[in-house]
């Protein structure tokens, strides 16, 4: 079964500095795998998604992340922060056979201070 | 366009009402979804339609009852609900074929059971 573990519940940042979100993923056979944002009082925002296609992948609003298979990870990053970056970050995982359950981490909580 | 819009947007209800959430997508997508979130935890999948039947059902309690009256609108039905049922319900939409399938996304019901 696919898994995945979101190190820091909270990351905090300053405007303008670097981001980076963690996952690592637990699979048998190479996933498929998403981040998603989450504003307050609103639904899941697909950022970007990880197909197999490019390990490095380029998603909205600035974002990217790399899939790493030798470390298991697929960590998100921006280059500088917006104070409307604030926001929960979601990875998630799915098999890649038959039907597969889309299967979230726990969360980060992105702070951005001015 | 990559729209689900759901109705209301907030509900408050009694534990003895009934009461009913709507989703919609345009996208011409086969499958639909309903999660519930709490607060500061990821989705969790209660149902999962495709092609407009009830394929998936992860041991919801029957006071929650899905409907796909057709293959761009779901519903969920609830009653006799408990103030633990107050949640974020989220609806979602994909193609329903395909191997990567990304799930698109509602901005969700605050539904609180008092």
């Amino acid at each position: 079964a696919q898994s995945v573990t979101q190190l820091g519940s909270h990351v905090s940042v300053s405007e303008g500095a670097l981001v980076l979100l963690r996952c690592n993923y637990s699979s048998s056979v190479p996933p498929y795998l998403f981040w998603y944002v989450q504003y307050p009082n609103q639904g899941l925002q697909l950022l970007l998604k990880y197909t197999s296609a490019a390990t490095l992948v380029k998603g909205i609003n600035g974002f990217e992340a790399e899939f790493k298979k030798s470390e298991t990870s697929f960590h998100l990053t921006k280059p500088s922060a917006h104070m409307s970056d604030a926001a929960e970050y979601f990875c998630a995982v799915k098999g890649n056979t038959g039907f597969q359950k889309l299967v979230f981490g726990t969360g980060t909580r992105l702070l951005v201070s001015p | 366009d990559t729209e689900v819009t759901q109705t209301p947007k907030h509900l408050v209800m009694g534990m003895t009402n009934k009461k009913s959430l709507k989703c919609e997508q345009h996208m011409g997508h086969r499958a639909m979804y309903w999660y519930k979130q709490k607060a500061k935890k990821p989705p969790e999948l209660m149902f999962v339609y495709s092609y407009e039947k009830l394929s998936i059902n992860e041991s919801v309690p029957s006071r929650f009852s899905p409907e796909c009256p057709n293959s761009s609108l779901l519903n969920l039905h609830l009653h006799a609900l408990q103030p633990e049922d107050s949640a974020l319900y989220l609806c979602a939409s994909s193609q329903g074929s395909g191997r990567v399938d990304e799930q698109y996304f509602g901005p969700g019901t605050r539904l609180t059971v008092t």
